[in-house]
């Protein structure tokens, strides 16, 4: 069993379409995020929920949103695609509540987005 | 800002050979740092460190923190092909969310 599972692995698209990665865990954690790695590998945290609760909104453009039906799914929406949408997105999720020290975190395989 | 900032970028070795990867934070009201292997697809979690001079060990990888010095070094022994990897460091503080360096690429050549 997949335990952080997102879809799709691979995403092409165009410019100005509006798409959307889900991500699902059934590792019964509570706190789910999205991060963005560019070509360089850098890894950088977009959005963290915390029992369907926003706690971590970095400086994203708001063509990004996130949307969290439940504690295990957090799904990421990205409107009007643009050239430097284009990387690898992780979801990952850990067990810790608001405020106490952070566990560690399980990465999902990747959605790699290449906008063209 | 939170900070993380990872030497070296990247590392050529020959197998047998023993390497260190260092990663230094500057992180307010910090709570712990973690280094993660990311070979194609998604990080793997290797060590998380809260407490200065506790290593950690798992095998030939060993991990160590400097609270004081605020820095963190990875160590692999007996390097092996199968070590080729990129290597993030990464460190909470009171923001609570987890900051990257930019990794260490390392490629063990037969």
């Amino acid at each position: 069993d997949t335990a952080v599972s997102q879809t799709p692995k691979y995403l092409v698209t165009q410019m100005g379409n509006d798409k959307s990665i889900k991500c699902e865990q059934n590792l019964g954690h509570d706190t789910m995020y999205w991060y963005k790695q560019d070509s360089k590998k850098f890894l950088k945290i977009m959005f963290s929920y915390n029992n369907k609760e926003l706690i971590i909104n970095e400086t994203v453009p708001n063509r990004f949103s996130p949307k969290s039906p439940d504690k295990a799914h957090l799904n990421l929406h990205i409107n009007s695609l643009e050239l430097g949408d284009s990387a690898v997105y992780f979801c990952a999720s850990s067990h810790r509540s608001k405020g106490a020290t952070n566990e560690k975190l399980f990465f999902g395989s990747g959605t790699q987005l290449s906008v063209l | 800002e939170d900070k993380v900032v990872q030497s070296p970028l990247s590392l050529v070795v020959h197998e047998g050979d023993t390497v260190t990867l260092n990663c230094s934070y500057e992180v307010t009201n910090f709570r712990s740092l973690l280094w993660y292997k990311q070979e194609k697809k998604a990080p793997t979690f290797l060590f998380m460190l809260t407490s200065s001079g506790i290593e950690k060990k798992s095998g030939r990888l060993s991990s160590i923190l400097d609270k004081k010095e605020l820095f963190s070094i990875l160590n692999i022994t007996a390097t092996q092909t199968g070590d080729s990897a990129v290597y993030l460091c990464a460190s909470q503080g009171g923001s609570e969310k987890l900051v990257f360096g930019k990794g260490t690429k390392l490629t063990v050549n037969p």
